[in-house]
Protein backbone atom coordinates (compact mmCIF):
# COMPACT_ATOMS: atom_id res chain seq x y z
CA UNK A 1 0.00 0.00 0.00
CA UNK A 2 1.34 3.21 -1.01
CA UNK A 3 1.60 5.88 1.85
CA UNK A 4 1.20 9.51 1.80
CA UNK A 5 3.14 11.07 -0.76
CA UNK A 6 4.14 14.71 -0.39
CA UNK A 7 6.69 17.10 -2.38
CA UNK A 8 8.62 18.56 -2.39
CA UNK A 9 11.22 17.10 0.25
CA UNK A 10 13.01 20.21 0.66
CA UNK A 11 12.12 24.24 -0.75
CA UNK A 12 14.00 26.93 0.07
CA UNK A 13 12.83 30.72 -0.78
CA UNK A 14 13.37 34.10 0.10
CA UNK A 15 10.56 36.03 2.01
CA UNK A 16 7.70 37.54 -0.18
CA UNK A 17 8.54 34.66 -2.50
CA UNK A 18 5.07 32.34 -3.04
CA UNK A 19 5.46 28.86 -2.33
CA UNK A 20 3.38 25.59 -2.65
CA UNK A 21 3.02 22.56 -1.17
CA UNK A 22 1.51 19.03 -2.82
CA UNK A 23 -0.05 15.78 -1.16
CA UNK A 24 -1.29 12.74 -2.50
CA UNK A 25 -3.34 11.01 0.16
CA UNK A 26 -3.64 7.58 0.71
CA UNK A 27 -5.99 6.03 -1.70
CA UNK A 28 -9.72 5.78 -0.05
CA UNK A 29 -8.80 7.81 2.62
CA UNK A 30 -11.56 10.53 2.50
CA UNK A 31 -9.69 12.95 5.34
CA UNK A 32 -7.03 15.43 4.65
CA UNK A 33 -4.89 17.06 7.34
CA UNK A 34 -2.40 19.83 6.70
CA UNK A 35 -0.04 20.32 9.80
CA UNK A 36 2.61 22.43 10.79
CA UNK A 37 5.88 21.52 12.89
CA UNK A 38 8.05 24.05 14.38
CA UNK A 39 11.87 22.70 15.35
CA UNK A 40 11.25 20.81 19.01
CA UNK A 41 7.27 20.98 18.59
CA UNK A 42 4.33 18.77 17.94
CA UNK A 43 2.51 19.29 14.81
CA UNK A 44 -0.13 21.64 14.62
CA UNK A 45 -3.04 21.56 12.53
CA UNK A 46 -3.50 23.85 9.98
CA UNK A 47 -6.70 22.65 8.00
CA UNK A 48 -8.75 19.68 7.80
CA UNK A 49 -10.62 18.50 4.93
CA UNK A 50 -13.59 15.93 4.83
CA UNK A 51 -13.77 14.93 0.98
CA UNK A 52 -13.28 17.95 -0.88
CA UNK A 53 -14.85 20.20 2.36
CA UNK A 54 -12.75 22.58 4.41
CA UNK A 55 -14.40 21.22 8.01
CA UNK A 56 -11.82 23.02 10.21
CA UNK A 57 -9.43 25.92 9.21
CA UNK A 58 -10.05 27.92 12.42
CA UNK A 59 -5.91 28.25 12.63
CA UNK A 60 -5.21 28.99 9.22
CA UNK A 61 -3.69 32.07 8.85
CA UNK A 62 -5.88 33.04 6.09
CA UNK A 63 -4.06 36.51 4.56
CA UNK A 64 -1.28 34.38 3.25
CA UNK A 65 -2.14 30.74 3.56
CA UNK A 66 -4.76 28.92 1.34
CA UNK A 67 -5.25 25.50 0.72
CA UNK A 68 -7.55 23.15 -1.86
CA UNK A 69 -8.50 19.82 -2.70
CA UNK A 70 -10.10 19.30 -6.12
CA UNK A 71 -12.08 16.00 -6.33
CA UNK A 72 -11.65 15.32 -2.93
CA UNK A 73 -7.87 13.86 -3.25
CA UNK A 74 -4.77 15.56 -3.93
CA UNK A 75 -4.52 18.64 -1.90
CA UNK A 76 -2.29 21.65 -2.44
CA UNK A 77 -1.32 24.37 0.16
CA UNK A 78 0.13 27.44 -0.57
CA UNK A 79 1.90 30.26 1.30
CA UNK A 80 1.92 33.84 -0.24
CA UNK A 81 3.84 35.92 0.42
CA UNK A 82 5.73 33.89 2.51
CA UNK A 83 7.12 34.99 6.13
CA UNK A 84 10.82 34.79 7.88
CA UNK A 85 8.21 33.03 10.68
CA UNK A 86 6.89 30.20 7.98
CA UNK A 87 10.07 28.34 8.08
CA UNK A 88 8.86 24.64 9.15
CA UNK A 89 8.00 21.43 8.25
CA UNK A 90 4.26 21.09 6.60
CA UNK A 91 3.15 17.47 7.14
CA UNK A 92 0.42 16.23 5.11
CA UNK A 93 -1.37 13.15 6.74
CA UNK A 94 -4.71 11.35 5.72
CA UNK A 95 -7.36 8.61 7.18
CA UNK A 96 -10.50 7.00 6.49
CA UNK A 97 -12.68 9.03 8.99
CA UNK A 98 -15.26 6.78 10.29
CA UNK A 99 -17.10 7.74 13.92
CA UNK A 100 -14.04 9.05 15.60
CA UNK A 101 -10.94 7.69 16.65
CA UNK A 102 -8.89 7.15 13.27
CA UNK A 103 -5.05 6.72 13.55
CA UNK A 104 -4.25 9.53 10.74
CA UNK A 105 -1.44 8.27 8.48
CA UNK A 106 1.61 11.15 7.81
CA UNK A 107 3.56 12.10 4.84
CA UNK A 108 7.60 12.90 5.09
CA UNK A 109 6.74 16.36 4.96
CA UNK A 110 8.02 19.21 3.59
CA UNK A 111 10.79 21.22 5.16
CA UNK A 112 10.05 24.66 4.40
CA UNK A 113 13.23 27.31 4.81
CA UNK A 114 12.39 31.45 4.36
CA UNK A 115 15.76 33.66 3.98
CA UNK B 1 -4.55 25.13 25.15
CA UNK B 2 -5.95 21.38 25.21
CA UNK B 3 -2.49 19.61 23.89
CA UNK B 4 -0.84 16.88 25.90
CA UNK B 5 1.77 17.83 28.03
CA UNK B 6 4.77 14.86 27.70
CA UNK B 7 7.10 13.96 30.33
CA UNK B 8 9.74 14.11 30.38
CA UNK B 9 11.39 16.30 27.60
CA UNK B 10 14.17 13.94 26.79
CA UNK B 11 14.93 10.64 28.18
CA UNK B 12 18.48 8.58 27.93
CA UNK B 13 18.51 4.53 28.38
CA UNK B 14 20.96 1.82 27.43
CA UNK B 15 19.79 -0.96 24.94
CA UNK B 16 17.77 -3.87 26.90
CA UNK B 17 15.88 -1.18 29.40
CA UNK B 18 12.57 -0.30 29.66
CA UNK B 19 11.72 3.60 28.15
CA UNK B 20 8.56 4.90 30.50
CA UNK B 21 6.96 8.41 28.95
CA UNK B 22 4.39 10.06 30.27
CA UNK B 23 1.66 12.40 28.74
CA UNK B 24 -1.03 14.53 31.26
CA UNK B 25 -3.94 16.14 29.51
CA UNK B 26 -6.33 19.10 30.89
CA UNK B 27 -9.56 18.21 29.18
CA UNK B 28 -12.00 15.01 28.75
CA UNK B 29 -11.02 12.95 25.65
CA UNK B 30 -12.49 10.31 23.64
CA UNK B 31 -9.17 8.66 23.10
CA UNK B 32 -5.47 9.12 23.72
CA UNK B 33 -3.07 8.16 20.53
CA UNK B 34 1.01 7.43 20.55
CA UNK B 35 2.72 8.37 17.56
CA UNK B 36 6.56 8.11 16.96
CA UNK B 37 8.95 9.73 14.40
CA UNK B 38 12.49 9.25 13.25
CA UNK B 39 14.75 12.39 12.78
CA UNK B 40 13.48 13.99 9.42
CA UNK B 41 10.71 11.49 8.64
CA UNK B 42 6.69 12.11 9.44
CA UNK B 43 4.94 9.94 11.90
CA UNK B 44 3.97 7.01 12.90
CA UNK B 45 0.61 6.04 14.21
CA UNK B 46 1.60 3.55 17.11
CA UNK B 47 -1.48 2.90 18.92
CA UNK B 48 -4.67 3.94 20.25
CA UNK B 49 -6.56 4.13 23.50
CA UNK B 50 -10.16 4.77 24.00
CA UNK B 51 -11.33 6.63 27.19
CA UNK B 52 -13.02 3.36 27.99
CA UNK B 53 -9.79 1.26 28.19
CA UNK B 54 -7.14 1.34 30.79
CA UNK B 55 -4.45 -0.93 29.31
CA UNK B 56 -3.30 -2.18 26.16
CA UNK B 57 -0.55 -4.03 24.66
CA UNK B 58 0.98 -3.86 21.35
CA UNK B 59 4.41 -5.85 20.52
CA UNK B 60 6.88 -4.50 23.19
CA UNK B 61 4.33 -1.59 23.62
CA UNK B 62 2.25 -1.18 26.30
CA UNK B 63 0.06 1.78 27.14
CA UNK B 64 -1.66 2.81 29.78
CA UNK B 65 -4.94 5.61 30.48
CA UNK B 66 -6.11 6.89 33.89
CA UNK B 67 -9.01 8.85 33.01
CA UNK B 68 -9.31 10.52 36.58
CA UNK B 69 -6.04 11.58 36.58
CA UNK B 70 -5.75 12.72 32.75
CA UNK B 71 -2.95 11.07 32.13
CA UNK B 72 -1.13 8.50 29.78
CA UNK B 73 1.91 6.43 30.26
CA UNK B 74 3.71 4.35 27.19
CA UNK B 75 6.37 1.66 28.25
CA UNK B 76 8.84 0.58 25.76
CA UNK B 77 10.13 -2.98 26.75
CA UNK B 78 13.70 -4.25 26.13
CA UNK B 79 14.65 -1.57 24.14
CA UNK B 80 16.85 -0.90 21.22
CA UNK B 81 18.77 1.16 19.40
CA UNK B 82 16.44 1.63 16.67
CA UNK B 83 13.50 2.96 19.23
CA UNK B 84 15.57 5.99 19.14
CA UNK B 85 13.37 8.71 17.75
CA UNK B 86 10.42 11.58 18.96
CA UNK B 87 7.51 10.36 20.93
CA UNK B 88 4.13 12.26 21.03
CA UNK B 89 0.63 11.70 22.38
CA UNK B 90 -2.20 13.03 20.93
CA UNK B 91 -5.43 13.26 22.46
CA UNK B 92 -9.01 14.06 20.41
CA UNK B 93 -10.91 15.59 23.40
CA UNK B 94 -14.20 15.53 23.72
CA UNK B 95 -16.69 18.11 22.70
CA UNK B 96 -17.71 20.23 19.29
CA UNK B 97 -14.78 21.14 16.70
CA UNK B 98 -12.57 18.10 18.40
CA UNK B 99 -9.60 17.57 16.68
CA UNK B 100 -6.55 15.57 17.68
CA UNK B 101 -4.04 17.68 19.15
CA UNK B 102 -0.33 16.85 19.70
CA UNK B 103 1.95 17.34 22.54
CA UNK B 104 5.45 18.82 22.19
CA UNK B 105 7.20 15.32 22.04
CA UNK B 106 9.96 13.29 24.00
CA UNK B 107 12.92 12.42 22.78
CA UNK B 108 14.26 8.67 23.22
CA UNK B 109 17.92 8.04 22.70
CA UNK B 110 18.78 4.83 22.88
CA UNK B 111 22.24 4.06 23.50
CA UNK B 112 23.49 1.03 22.00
Amino acid sequence: EAGVVQSPRYKIIEKKQPVAFWCNPISGHNTLYWYRQNLGQGPELLIRYENEEAVDDSQLPKDRFSAERLKGVDSTLKIQPAELGDSAVYLCASSFSGTGGEKLFFGSGTQLSVL
Amino acid sequence: SQQGEEDPQALSIQEGENATMNCSYKTSINNLQWYRQNSGRGLVHLILIRSNEREKHSGRLRVTLDTSKKSSSLLITASRAADTASYFCATDWTGANSKLTFGKGITLSVRP
